[in-house]
């Protein structure tokens, strides 16, 4: 059964560098999303993407944060200069239009 | 009330009983999805249920939609040991584009 992978499971770094973060969706899929979930809080929507551009994102997703689908299989988030709030579990997720498959996480810790 | 507001916020119950979790939400939505989560893991995708659709089910799971009510439950039935995990609801709103809400949560606890 087709699954949404990411990369990598565990990504630590400093205060202030850049992460980028890898989700590879189910293939045919059009709708593209990024989420994050703090530890023992709730998941916590980002962005959509569809169509090469965003679709919507929240008040989380500041100009720190970046997504782009630079092929026909890769969809990435960029934090351009991590803080340590920006530490949680990362999850993309992508829909064919019957409901959002999710990845299995990227946590993400900084320090 | 918040967009995907689940209750109970944590359910303890005997294998073999039923468990029913129910969300609330407050603006007008596409569809509603129900998540499972085991701890630190993570979202399996149970049942999306649409706007103009009032029941669904898949094996042990039946969600209903309530829309003038904004509400949807989730019933397992017969549950399991194995059941033992978060549950979450999701609203895909009704914006023109794509955003999906989730709810707090509700963790069910089913003991052998």
């Amino acid at each position: 059964e087709p699954e949404v992978t990411q990369t990598p499971s565990h990504q630590v770094t400093q205060m202030g560098q850049e992460v980028i973060l890898r989700c590879v969706p189910i293939s045919n899929h059009l709708y593209f999303y990024w989420y994050r979930q703090i530890l023992g809080q709730k998941v916590e929507f980002l962005v959509s993407f569809y169509n090469n551009e965003i679709s919507e994102k929240s008040e989380i997703f500041d100009d720190q944060f970046s997504v782009e689908r630079p092929d026909g299989s890769n969809f990435t988030l960029k934090i351009r200069s991590t803080k340590l709030e920006d530490s949680a579990m990362y999850f993309c997720a992508s829909s064919g239009g019957r409901g959002e498959f999710f990845g299995p996480g990227t946590r993400l810790t900084v320090l | 009330s918040q967009q995907g507001e689940e209750d109970p916020q944590a359910l303890s119950i005997q294998e073999g009983e039923n468990a029913t979790m129910n969300c609330s939400y407050k603006t007008s939505i596409n569809n509603l999805q129900w998540y499972r989560q085991n701890s630190g893991r993570g979202l399996v995708h149970l049942i999306l249920i649409r706007s103009n659709e009032r029941e669904k089910h898949s094996g042990r799971l039946r969600v209903t939609l309530d829309t003038s009510k904004k509400s949807s439950s989730l019933l397992i039935t017969a549950s399991r040991a194995a059941d033992t995990a978060s549950y979450f609801c999701a609203t895909d709103l009704n914006t023109g584009g794509f955003k999906t809400i989730f709810g707090a949560g509700t963790r069910l606890f089913v003991k052998a």
